[in-house]
């Protein structure tokens, strides 16, 4: 069974570009959440989709926003970007419930000069 | 607000040396917790996942522990090999009906040959 893939594996962008990052979930599962990680705050949560619908946000700016697909396929993208928005973004699925397993994709190298 | 922490930040011990990792949480109404590994650069590997009503789980060499009532766990590494260099992780995900984790900051290990 392939794993999660998130596409594309490195960025780089400047600043005040937008951005759009891309994760397939493992087949079957139904739920997918995205994370960043820096060297400075560690891994923080963005948003979890389930069916489609977001069902937790985490503590980001309105320029961060996420969708899923009905074939549980997620992107999220963010807007006017920071140097601060410098980050490895990780994605991990699940067959989404809370006995279940995580698990992460490679993640996207994102570098904003 | 849930909080993780994990002691030490960086452990170095010789090759063939049993090893203890910690993890620490503040609030104990958690669903489960995961341990994972990250090489550098690399998304994460889940290593073991143990809920709320379990106090242990064993995966090969190694060996994690909970104790949901004191806000612990453990994750034991038996006969450490250089292949096990890397960042240890501890995420809990908090009762609430999402899949978010709450992460600590990790233990980086290095196993020297």
């Amino acid at each position: 069974k392939a794993g999660v893939t998130q596409t594309p594996r490195y960025l780089i962008k400047t600043r005040g570009q937008q951005v759009t990052l891309s994760c397939s979930p493992i087949s079957g599962h139904r739920s997918v959440s995205w994370y960043q990680q820096t060297p400075g705050q560690g891994l923080q949560f963005l948003f979890e989709y389930f069916s489609e619908t977001q069902r937790n946000k985490g503590n980001f700016p309105g320029r961060f926003s996420g969708r899923q697909f009905s074939n549980s396929r997620s992107e999220m993208n963010v807007s006017t970007l920071e140097l601060g928005d410098s980050a490895l973004y990780l994605c991990a699925s699940s067959g989404g419930g809370l006995n279940y397993e995580q698990y992460f994709g490679p993640g996207t190298r994102l570098t904003v000069t | 607000k849930q909080e993780v922490t994990q002691i030490p930040a960086a452990l170095s011990v010789p090759e063939g040396e049993n090893l203890v990792l910690n993890c620490s949480f503040t609030d104990s109404a958690i669903y489960n917790l995961q341990w994972f590994r990250q090489d550098p650069g690399k998304g994460l590997t889940s290593l073991l996942l143990i809920q709320s009503s379990q106090r242990e789980q064993t995966s090969g060499r190694l060996n994690a522990s909970l104790d949901k009532s004191s806000g612990r766990s453990t994750l034991y590494i038996a006969a450490s090999q250089p292949g096990d260099s890397a960042t240890y992780l501890c995420a809990v995900t908090s009762q609430g009906g999402s899949e978010k984790l709450v992460f600590g900051k990790g233990t980086k290990l290095t196993v020297n040959p």
